[in-house]
């Protein structure tokens, strides 16, 4: 079945390294978005990407950057991670015929 | 931007009777309007969605109903039973693609 990955699953990292979120796709889908999760507050928006090399800042960007190189790949990075980053970090993406939109597994992140 | 409020933040039912979540929205612009269910460790997944030309939709047990003037719709279950116990959060979007999600409504069945 067509399908939204992520890696790593988990991570736990140290304040002020360099981490880089991966997420895969097969369903063919040109939209694909990172959002966070945080108890409460929801699914936030951090970026989103319509076609290759297509970047859009979300509603809370600072601190992240994307990349979007291929169709299939959408990566997040947090070029020097801080405690406040600790979140579930979820890839999407999204069906532009109908709208529906397909979440990968999740990464959950740990800053120390 | 568009912002969207969900209520209650959590609700605890018995098993058999009905549930209730309601959302806001803010753009009048938003025209679809999905709601997804996610459970413990688990990615949230879409049960339903209502796009702005109907006012109600219904798969099975649940419904999804949309109130355009007043800018909120309602997500229904009905029968409730303990599979349905997950955090469930409505969105809204517009023709710009993004999907503004409510905070989310941890919901309860009870045995």
């Amino acid at each position: 079945d067509a399908d939204v990955t992520q890696t790593p699953r988990n991570r736990i990292t140290k304040t002020g390294k360099r981490i880089m979120l991966e997420c895969s796709q097969t369903k063919g889908h040109d939209r694909m978005y990172w959002y966070r999760q945080d108890p409460g507050l929801g699914l936030r928006l951090i970026y989103y990407s319509f076609d290759v090399k297509d970047i859009n800042k979300g509603e809370i960007s600072d601190g992240y950057s994307v990349s979007r190189q291929a169709q299939a790949k959408f990566s997040l990075s947090l070029e020097s991670a801080i405690p406040n980053q600790t979140a579930l970090y979820f890839c999407a993406t999204r069906d532009s015929t109908n709208n529906e939109q397909f979440f990968g597994p999740g990464t959950r992140l740990t800053v120390l | 931007g568009e912002n969207v409020e969900q209520h209650p933040s959590t609700l605890s039912v018995q098993e058999g009777d009905s549930a209730v979540i309601k959302c806001t929205y803010s753009d009048s612009a938003s025209n679809y309007f999905p709601w997804y269910k996610q459970e413990l460790g688990k990615r949230p997944q879409l049960i339903i969605d209502i796009r702005s030309n109907v006012g109600e939709k219904k798969d099975q047990r649940i419904a999804v109903t949309l109130n355009k003037t007043a800018k909120h719709f309602s997500l229904h279950i009905t029968e409730t039973q303990p599979e349905d116990s997950a955090v469930y959060f409505c969105a809204a979007s517009n023709s710009d693609y993004k999907l503004s999600f409510g905070a989310g409504t941890t919901v309860t069945v009870r045995a």
